[in-house]
């Protein structure tokens, strides 16, 4: 069974440019959610979606935006990227919430000059 | 956003040795609590998933333990190997769509 898969794996923008990152869920599952991870932080909560619903929505301002298609596969967007942006971005999926095993990809890492 | 707290921050141990790490959580309306290994350049990889108080978990030499009322969790490795150097991570739910991670415990296993 195929794992979580994302791309692009490395990504180099600039400030003000926006950005798209994929996750593909392993096979079956509804669930897809999106972390942040920056230097000295914990991984931190952007949004879960479940069949195309955003179900939950993190701390984060509204340049972070996302979405998931019919065939489960999901992108989060950020528009006007700035400095501190750049952080490693990890997807998880499950079959439905998180009382069960989150399956996580291996990460786009954005750095954003 | 409640905080998830773990301790401690690292910890270097010699092959053989046992360990154990702390991870303690906001325990109103909690709905999960997992634990995760995390290895440089890897995707994390679940340890554990636990939901109900008392709860005991176990995959090799690796064991976990629940208390939800008081709001903790303990991470257990027995007889650690190099190759379990790694950073462990607990995370905790309280909505059941996300999952708020702690700093993590960074472990190092020499020979």
């Amino acid at each position: 069974k195929a794992g979580v898969t994302q791309t692009p794996r490395y990504l180099i923008k600039t400030r003000g440019q926006q950005v798209t990152l994929s996750c593909s869920p392993i096979s079956g599952h509804r669930s897809v959610s999106w972390y942040q991870q920056t230097p000295g932080q914990g991984l931190q909560f952007l949004f879960e979606y479940f069949s195309e619903t955003q179900r939950n929505k993190g701390n984060f301002p509204g340049r972070f935006s996302g979405r998931q298609f019919s065939n489960s596969r999901s992108e989060m967007n950020v528009s006007t990227l700035e400095l501190g942006d750049s952080a490693l971005y990890l997807c998880a999926s499950s079959f439905n919430d998180v009382q069960e095993t989150q399956y996580f990809g291996p990460g786009t890492r954005l750095l954003v000059l | 956003i409640l905080n998830v707290e773990q301790s401690p921050q690292s910890l270097h141990v010699q092959e053989g040795d046992s360990t154990n790490f702390t991870c303690s959580f906001p325990s109103s309306n909690f709905y999960a609590l997992h634990w995760y290994r995390w290895e440089t350049a890897k995707s994390p990889e679940a340890l554990f998933v636990m939901t109900l108080n008392g709860d005991e978990k176990k995959k090799g030499q690796i064991s976990a333990t629940l208390n939800t009322k008081e709001g903790y969790s303990y991470l257990y490795i027995k007889g650690s190997q190099p190759e379990d150097s790694a950073t462990y991570l607990c995370a905790s739910s309280n909505s059941g769509y996300a999952l708020n991670f702690g700093k993590g415990t960074s472990l190092l296993v020499t020979p």
